[in-house]
């Protein structure tokens, strides 16, 4: 079974530039997750989607983020216009559905590095 | 609110020494869910175990064991026999039920076995 597919693994942009993320979870599952993992911190969760639907966007930086999932299935994260403060890991992951105790499986990742 | 603490922030071992990792949760609600990822340096949160807040019981994966005690409010991880490949950084979640579904992290520990 594929896992959590995520692209790019690393991009390097200046301040005020943007940047988009895509992730296409493991096949059938309903949630997905954008975390942003700063270094040294844990992965804190900035948009969790069920099926095509918002569920929780309460962390994410609404006036320079933007994640949509228009067909349930694959989702695109943006960040316009970038600050270095967004240099983070972005993680994307799934669970077959959307319940408190669903396990997370996660993809490796986009490394983005702001200057 | 919930929030989950790892005080050691970097643990260094020889190979073959047994390492136990410390979580300590805070929770008001009596319904959640625990749960140990690892993290290689390749990135990706690779997921290690789930507790439901009602299943006391310690388990053991091979090398691997869990101590659940709620009456500490902890949830520590204990590699018996470390190897150089389980040198990662390693983070515990909480995930309450009924809440806003969003999991908390720690801010991970970082194992370092050298051979």
């Amino acid at each position: 079974e594929a896992g959590v597919a995520q692209s790019p693994r690393y991009k390097i942009i200046e301040k005020r530039q943007s940047v988009a993320f895509w992730c296409n979870p493991i096949s059938g599952h309903a949630t997905l997750y954008w975390y942003q993992q700063i270094l040294g911190q844990g992965p804190k969760l900035l948009i969790q989607f069920q099926n095509n639907g918002v569920v929780d966007d309460s962390q994410l930086p609404k006036d320079r983020f933007s994640a949509e999932r228009l067909k349930g299935v694959d989702s695109t994260l943006k960040i316009q216009p970038a600050k270095l403060e967004d240099s983070a890991v972005y993680l994307c992951a799934s669970s077959f559905g959307g319940g408190t105790g669903e396990t997370q499986y996660f993809g490796p990742g986009t490394r983005l590095l702001v200057l | 609110a919930q929030k989950v603490t790892q005080a050691q922030t970097e643990i260094s071992v020889v190979e073959k020494e047994d390492v136990t990792l410390d979580c300590v949760y805070e929770t008001r609600d009596t319904t959640y869910y625990l749960f140990w990822y690892k993290q290689p340096p390749s990135g990706e949160l690779v997921f290690l175990i789930r507790r439901n807040s009602f299943d006391e019981q310690n388990e053991i994966s091979g090398r691997y064991s869990w101590n659940f005690q709620k009456s500490t409010s902890s949830f520590n991880f204990t590699i018996t026999a470390s190897q150089v490949v389980d040198s990662a950084v390693y983070f515990c979640a909480l995930s309450e039920w009924g809440g806003s579904y969003i999991p908390t992290f720690g801010r991970g520990t970082s194992l370092i076995v050298h051979p």
